[in-house]
């Protein structure tokens, strides 16, 4: 238990659907961020969110669409996506941001685009 | 064009012995690096991190060494456990951000 939930754990949906992906941090940190793992590419930073606020917005596509309601949960909405979308999305909290930062992942989400 | 490079894709070695995974970077502004460890079907867990003012950190059988000159680190574990099969990836920071590898998959041998 990472004290990071992710949910769906897999996800297949079509270019014209809509999904969304949750994660819920229970480690009562402030900073939360969406990360895109890509086969054979880097982790990606997506967006960073601190105490709610969108601090980072790492040029990601505007079907794209996060939100942050509290500390604790972080929303990914999804639509018209396109099949290169397809990856696995880490959700990660952090306590602070701008000291050092040691991450905590979640399990992630698997998503398919067809 | 990638800050944090692991050159390495994967790495396989008996268990028992040392393993040697190797990092390159290009970012001079990086001040902390750290390393992930990531198994199958989950979220990737801290490890090992070292600020760039030092040149060693070690913790239990992980140490992390890191070369500023040459802009390279590397993480040895030693002894080699089966449980040590996962992939690794090497981070740093600078700005805030994190940047990561693509991750070396370790294979430890029987």
């Amino acid at each position: 238990e990472t004290g990071v939930t992710q949910t769906p754990r897999h996800l297949v949906m079509g270019m014209t659907n809509k999904k969304s992906l949750k994660c819920e941090q229970h480690l009562g940190h402030n900073a939360m961020y969406w990360y895109k793992q890509s086969a054979k590419k880097p982790l990606e930073l997506m967006f960073v969110y601190n105490f709610k606020e969108q601090t980072e917005n790492n040029s990601v596509p505007s079907r794209f669409s996060p939100e942050c309601p509290n500390s604790s949960h972080l929303f990914l909405h999804l639509h018209t996506l396109q099949p290169e979308d397809s990856a696995l999305y880490l959700c990660a909290s952090s306590q602070g941001q701008g000291v050092l930062v040691k991450l905590f992942f979640g399990s992630g989400t698997q998503l398919s685009v067809l | 064009d990638q800050q944090v490079k692991q050159n390495s894709p994967s790495l396989s070695v008996q268990e028992g012995r040392i393993s040697i995974l190797n990092c390159d970077y290009t970012n001079s502004m990086f001040d902390y690096f750290l390393w992930y460890k990531k198994y199958p079907a989950e979220g990737p867990t801290f490890l090992i991190s070292i600020s760039s003012i030092k040149d060693k950190n070690e913790d239990g059988r992980f140490t992390v060494f890191l070369n500023k000159s040459a802009k390279h680190l590397s993480l040895h574990i030693v002894p080699s456990q089966p449980g040590d099969s996962a992939v690794y990836f090497c981070a740093a920071r600078a700005d805030d951000k994190i940047i990561f590898g693509k991750g070396t998959r370790l294979h430890i041998l029987p």
